[in-house]
């Protein structure tokens, strides 16, 4: 099977502006989470979709939110871009107790 | 009571050596703890997994040992060679209520060649 993709794999952005972000998990996995990876705050979660719906939430402003679709995609959206959004942000589908991670959408705000 | 304390958060180990991380949680209704190593540039990839009901697992040079009543589990890189440079995470869950996994913070590993 394929793994976990994601994109695009790098976007830069300014300040104020809003992104979206596409995972496509492994074929057959109903559940999607996206996490937040930063040097000094390790891998926050953000939110976890399963059969379109919103299963877990992390701690994030109301600008961060996601959806996903029939077919099990999901997307993230971050609107009204700061500084600190500057991250590498993960897509992880899961079978049971396992998590595959993609490889990340490495995304900067000047 | 949600978080899982990683430490050291990072680690010199020298060829041929063992490596030793440590993960400390809270919450008792954990019933998964995972291992995650990721290279830069790539999405955490898991690595190995424990459930509550044993002390140990053992996948070739990676062995989880695992204290349920101290609340500690650790990772042990066995005869660690350079190509196990990588940022090492542990993780927790509750699987029965498909709670999110809570990660620690990491452990950056480097092995001297």
């Amino acid at each position: 099977k394929a793994g976990v993709t994601q994109t695009p794999r790098y976007l830069i952005k300014t300040r104020g502006q809003q992104v979206t972000l596409s995972c496509s998990p492994i074929s057959g996995h109903r559940s999607v989470s996206w996490y937040q990876q930063t040097p000094g705050q390790g891998l926050q979660f953000l939110f976890e979709y399963f059969s379109e719906t919103q299963r877990n939430k992390g701690n994030f402003p109301g600008r961060f939110s996601g959806r996903q679709f029939s077919n099990s995609r999901s997307e993230m959206n971050v609107s009204t871009l700061e500084l600190g959004d500057s991250a590498l942000y993960l897509c992880a589908s899961s079978e049971g107790w396992r998590q595959f991670f993609g490889p990340g959408t490495r995304l900067t705000v000047l | 009571q949600q978080q899982v304390k990683q430490s050291p958060q990072s680690l010199i180990v020298q060829k041929g050596g063992i490596s030793i991380i440590n993960c400390a949680y809270e919450n008792t209704a954990f019933d998964y703890f995972p291992w995650y190593q990721q290279f830069p540039g790539k999405g955490p990839a898991l690595l190995i997994a424990i459930r509550p009901d044993v002390s140990e697992k053992k996948e070739g040079r990676f062995t989880i040992s695992f204290n349920k009543s101290a609340k500690q589990f650790s990772l042990h890189i066995m005869d660690s060679q350079p190509g196990d440079s990588a940022t090492y995470f542990c993780a927790a869950s509750d699987m029965n209520r498909d709670d999110k996994i809570i990660f620690g913070k990491g452990t950056r590993l480097h092995i001297l060649p």
